[in-house]
C-alpha cells in the first residue's frame, strides 16, 4: 500500500497553542493533500502541495514537504476550539495507472479551551 | 459547499441482502469516487469513475460493484451484504484527476449489516 501514515495518532493542546502533525509515505508522489474531518461529517480539503514545492501557506495553516524523507508536516498556528477534528494526509502516487488518493489513518486533534 | 448528496444516510440491513448507495452531484464533475472509512484503516478507495460508464477498481473492490449511467449519479451496490461491509461510506467528486485536484466529499452513508 502507498498509504501515508500520520503521527501522532492523537494530539491534545491548549487553545492558542500551535499544533503540528506529520505524515510519512512510502513511494514517489505527484502531490500531497491535507484534509480535515469534523466528527460525523465528510472530509474537507485544506491544502495541496506539489512534489516540486517545499512549503505552502493558507491562513493559519503551514504545510511542508520533504520528498527526500518522504514526509510532510501540517502546522496549525494559534489553534482554536473549532480546529478540533481529525486531520488526514492523502497522496496520489506517481507511476500508478489507477486514479484516486490514498489516505492515512489520521491525527485526532483536540483543542482544550 | 459542493453539491453532493448521499442516500440513504443511514441504513441497517441483514446479511445476504442487496444494498445500493447513491451519490448525486450537481457540480458536473467528471471524477467520482467511493471510499469506506473504518476505525484503524482510515479511508480506503472502493471504486471510482472517470466518466459516464467508465469505472475502475480501487483498493478494496471485492464484494462491491458500481454504475454510472449519468454524470451526476454514481451508485455503489453490495450484491449480498456481509458484516465486514459494516462501515461509513463516502462519495467524493473531483473536477480533475486526483493527481492535480482536490476531492469534495459527501456527508457519508452509515451502513450496518447485522
Amino acid at each position: 500500500s502507498q498509504q501515508g501514515e500520520e503521527d501522532p495518532q492523537a494530539l491534545s493542546i491548549q487553545e492558542g497553542e500551535n499544533a503540528t502533525m506529520n505524515c510519512s509515505y512510502k513511494t514517489s508522489i505527484n502531490n500531497l493533500q491535507w484534509y480535515r474531518q469534523n466528527s460525523g461529517r465528510g472530509l474537507v480539503h485544506l491544502i495541496l502541495i506539489r512534489s516540486n514545492e517545499r512549503e505552502k501557506h493558507s491562513g493559519r495553516l503551514r504545510v511542508t514537504l520533504d520528498t527526500s524523507k518522504k514526509s510532510s508536516s501540517l502546522l496549525i498556528t494559534a489553534s482554536r476550539a473549532a480546529d478540533t477534528a481529525s486531520y488526514f494526509c492523502a497522496t496520489h502516487f506517481s507511476g500508478g495507472g489507477a486514479d484516486g488518493l490514498t489516505f492515512g489513518k489520521g491525527t485526532h486533534l483536540i483543542i482544550q479551551p | 459547499d459542493a453539491g453532493i448528496t448521499q442516500s440513504p444516510r443511514h441504513k441497517v440491513t441483514e446479511t445476504g441482502t442487496p444494498v445500493t448507495l447513491r451519490c448525486h452531484q450537481t457540480e458536473n464533475h467528471r471524477y467520482m469516487y467511493w471510499y469506506r472509512q473504518d476505525p484503524g484503516h482510515g479511508l480506503r478507495l472502493i471504486h471510482y469513475s472517470y466518466g459516464v460508464k467508465d469505472t475502475d477498481k480501487g483498493e478494496v473492490s471485492d464484494g462491491y460493484s458500481v454504475s454510472r449511467s449519468k454524470t451526476e449519479d454514481f451508485l455503489l451496490t453490495l450484491e449480498s451484504a456481509t458484516s465486514s461491509q459494516t462501515s461509513v461510506y463516502f462519495c467524493a467528486i473531483s473536477e480533475r484527476q486526483s493527481n492535480t485536484g482536490e476531492l469534495f466529499f459527501g456527508e457519508g452513508s452509515r451502513l450496518t449489516v447485522l
